[in-house]
C-alpha cells in the first residue's frame, strides 16, 4: 500500500523559495502506471492542483505558478519535490503530495493522498 | 479557466439521501472524481470517473454525471459521512477542483 510523506512543516519567508520533498513508501515511484503530484490547500479555501510528474520527468504545472515552480522526481531516493520562488502570503497553505493516475486525456485523480504539510508565508 | 460551482453547504438527516451537485459547462464531456474531506484529516477519493467507487468505500456512495451537472449521492446517510466533499476533473491538462460542500448530517 502506497504511503506519502511531505517533509517537515515551516515557516518561508516572503520572496524566498519554499522547497518541499515527498517520500514515497510501499511502491516504485518509476512505474508507467502513475504520475506524482501537489496539491495545495490555504486555510479554510478550496483545493489547488499545482503540477505532477512522471517517472521520466515529464511534468504537469499549473498555469498560474509556471512562472514561479519547479517539479523534480528522484528515482534513486523515490521521493518528489517540489519548489516555488517568490512566495508570498498567498503561498500559505496545506500542501499535499498525491498519486495522480491519469486514465486518458480527460481523466484523472488523486489516490492516495499525504497527510499534508503547513507551509506559512510570513517575515 | 473551467470553473466548477458547489453549493457550500448540504444538510441531511440520518438514513436519509444526500445529493451533492458540482455544475460546469457541458461538464458531461469530463470525467469527474469526489473527494471527501474531514476537518484535520487529508482528503480522500470516494469516487473516480463519474460513477467509480474505489476499494474501501462503501456502496452507499455513488456518482452521476449529465449535462452540466455532476451529482454525488449518499445513501442511507450515517453521521461519519458528515464531512466537506470536492468535486475535481481534469481539463486541459490541469486538474480543476470545485469549492467544495460542507455536508452536515442532523
Amino acid at each position: 500500500q502506497v504511503q506519502l510523506q511531505e517533509s517537515a512543516p515551516g515557516l518561508v519567508k516572503p520572496s524566498e523559495t519554499l522547497s518541499l520533498t515527498c517520500a514515497v513508501s510501499g511502491g516504485s515511484i518509476v512505474t508507467t502506471a502513475y504520475h506524482w503530484g501537489w496539491i495545495r490547500q490555504p486555510p479554510g479555501k478550496a483545493l489547488e492542483y499545482i503540477g505532477s510528474i512522471y517517472f521520466n520527468g515529464r511534468t504537469y504545472y499549473n498555469p498560474s505558478l509556471k512562472s514561479r515552480l519547479t517539479i523534480t522526481i528522484d528515482t534513486s531516493k523515490n521521493q518528489l519535490s517540489l519548489n516555488l520562488s517568490s512566495v508570498t502570503a498567498a503561498d500559505t497553505a496545506l500542501y499535499y503530495c498525491v498519486r495522480h493516475f491519469e486514465f486518458t486525456s480527460s481523466s484523472a485523480w488523486f489516490d492516495p493522498w499525504g497527510q499534508g504539510t503547513l507551509i506559512t508565508v510570513s517575515s | 479557466s473551467y470553473e466548477l460551482p458547489q453549493p457550500p453547504s448540504v444538510s441531511v438527516s440520518p438514513g436519509q439521501t444526500a445529493s451533492i451537485k458540482c455544475s460546469g459547462d457541458e461538464l458531461k464531456d469530463k470525467y469527474v472524481s469526489w473527494y471527501q474531506q474531514k476537518p484535520g484529516q487529508s482528503p480522500v477519493l470516494v469516487i473516480f470517473q463519474n460513477s467509480q467507487r474505489p476499494s474501501g468505500i462503501p456502496e452507499r456512495f455513488s456518482g452521476s454525471n449529465s449535462g452540466n451537472t455532476a451529482t454525488l449521492t449518499i445513501s442511507e446517510t450515517q453521521a461519519v459521512d458528515e464531512a466537506d466533499y470536492s468535486c475535481q476533473v481534469w481539463d486541459s491538462g490541469i486538474a480543476v477542483f470545485g469549492g467544495g460542500t460542507k455536508l452536515t448530517v442532523l
